[in-house]
């Protein structure tokens, strides 16, 4: 059974700094792996995804890295903004069947807070 | 762009009623998902459904049904709320992708806004 970890549970930074969430994951047999953003009281908005076979994806200052091997991924942030608070959380995608039905198992997220 | 609505953004209910959650996407998506998120453990998997009249259990299936008559239109159902399941309900839709071998492009899934849900 897929186990999503995030560590830590809540981060806080000053503005302008780079930083880095995190993210493992225990079966490695993933399909590809998904960061979200997530507002309070909001839905889900997917930011980047990351196929089984490519190392990272980058969107503006979003940029993801995965190793399948060791079970990790990593979403880095540059020149972290106000606006970037919020909560973020990894999935890690398995195929359950073989007629492609499709299972996201979810982190617990990191919730960020950029300090002005 | 991907659109999916749910029905209701907060509903307030009382123990035993039946409540229904809707959900709608408008890209012609086979899978749709229904989870729920709750303070510490994350989104779990409530049912999914991969084709109209199709369904399969997710994680947490019980005291919950659910309903797909129409491509577009997936339904949870509470045939009879419990305080437990006070939550925030998240739908998601994605397009198929033909089975683990036929690899595509990125196939996200899209999320609804969600609805915070109440039993008293």
């Amino acid at each position: 059974k897929q186990e999503v970890t995030q560590i830590p549970a809540a981060l806080s930074v000053p503005e302008g700094e780079n930083l880095v969430l995190n993210c493992s994951f225990t079966d490695s047999a993933i399909y590809n792996l998904q960061w979200f953003r997530q507002d309070p009281g909001k839905g889900l908005t997917s930011l980047l995804l990351i196929q089984s076979s490519q190392r990272e994806q980058t969107s503006g200052r979003l940029n993801a890295s995965l190793d399948k091997s060791s079970g990790r991924s990593t979403l880095y942030i540059a020149a972290s903004q106000p606006g970037d608070s919020a909560t973020y959380l990894c999935a890690a995608k398995n195929f359950i069947s073989n007629f492609g039905n499709e299972k996201l198992t979810f982190g617990t997220g990191t919730r960020l807070t950029i300090i002005p | 762009d991907v659109k999916v609505t749910q029905s209701s953004r907060y509903l307030v209910k009382r123990t035993g009623e039946k409540v229904f959650l809707e959900c709608v996407q408008d890209m012609d998506h086979e899978n749709m998902f229904w989870y729920r998120q709750d303070p510490g453990l994350g989104l779990r998997l409530i049912y999914f459904s991969y084709d109209v009249k199709m369904k399969e259990k997710g994680d947490i299936p019980e005291g919950y049904s659910v309903s797909r008559e129409k491509k577009e239109r997936f339904s949870l159902i509470l045939e009879s709320a419990s305080t437990n399941q006070t939550s925030m309900y998240l739908c998601a839709s994605s397009l198929w992708t033909g089975g683990g071998a036929m690899i595509g492009a990125s196939d996200t899934q899209y999320f609804g806004p969600g609805t915070r849900l109440t039993v008293l």
